[in-house]
């Protein structure tokens, strides 16, 4: 088994800060990523990453910047922290094979004053 | 471009009876795979059920079974015999691995009350 680590679990920050957002797995898998769940919504891709050092971005990642400088991390940076993004990040991570599940973090909660 | 819909926002059932839950999804793949995921109460998200895009049979696993309607572009999850416990909100999902970039995206949840 594993597990997925996200640090912090609240994160506050005043409008038109640069915030991060750090995710660590021990799965060892390859492919990683970052979503967004704002309340009662749905889950965004914000950005992937398929290996070490590589970034894909998914459909909401303007505003935010993302690393992956080990296999094992993945930080989630949002640029200017604005008070409509105050959302719950999930990290995920999943083996880069066909029909492989991904597994989630307990989420991080952004809140910004 | 990936999309996965969920039109249901909310559904109520009592306890003990058959629910479905509706999915449905837009690819230019040949190939894929989709899944359906649990969210709790707590935040917790956890995989359900998956179907590869090549199978025909539909998936089963436990009390959760797929209606996989591959022309309708469509994977309906059924829950059998609920339980309280199976009140929650859960998500379809879709996964393209032959794009190269394991992008995987999310339809909007339903929620799930079961009542006694």
């Amino acid at each position: 088994g594993g597990i997925i680590t996200q640090t912090p679990k609240f994160l506050i920050g005043q409008e038109g800060q640069k915030l991060t957002l750090k995710c660590q797995q021990n799965f060892n898998h390859d492919t990683m990523y970052w979503y967004r769940q704002d309340s009662g919504k749905g889950l965004r891709l914000i950005y992937y990453s398929i290996t070490e050092n590589d970034l894909q971005k998914g459909d909401l990642s303007e505003g935010y910047d993302a690393s992956r400088e080990k296999k094992s991390s993945f930080s989630l940076t949002v640029t200017s922290a604005q008070k409509n993004e105050m959302a719950v990040f999930l990290c995920a991570s999943s083996i880069r094979q066909r029909g492989n599940t991904l597994y989630f973090g307990e989420g991080s909660r952004l809140i910004v004053v | 471009a990936q999309k996965v819909t969920q039109t249901q926002t909310s559904i109520s059932v009592m306890e003990k009876t058959t629910v479905t839950m509706d999915c449905v999804y837009e690819t230019q793949d040949s190939s894929y795979f989709l899944f359906w995921y649990k969210q709790t109460a707590s935040g917790e998200i956890v995989f359900l059920i998956r179907q590869d895009s090549y199978k025909k049979e539909n998936a089963t696993v436990g009390h959760y079974s797929l209606n996989f309607q591959k022309p309708k572009s469509s994977i309906g999850l059924i829950i059998t015999a609920t339980q309280i416990e199976d009140s929650a909100v859960y998500f379809c999902a879709m996964r393209e691995p032959s794009s190269n970039t394991d992008k995987v995206v999310f339809g909007t949840g339903t929620r799930l009350q079961v009542s006694p």
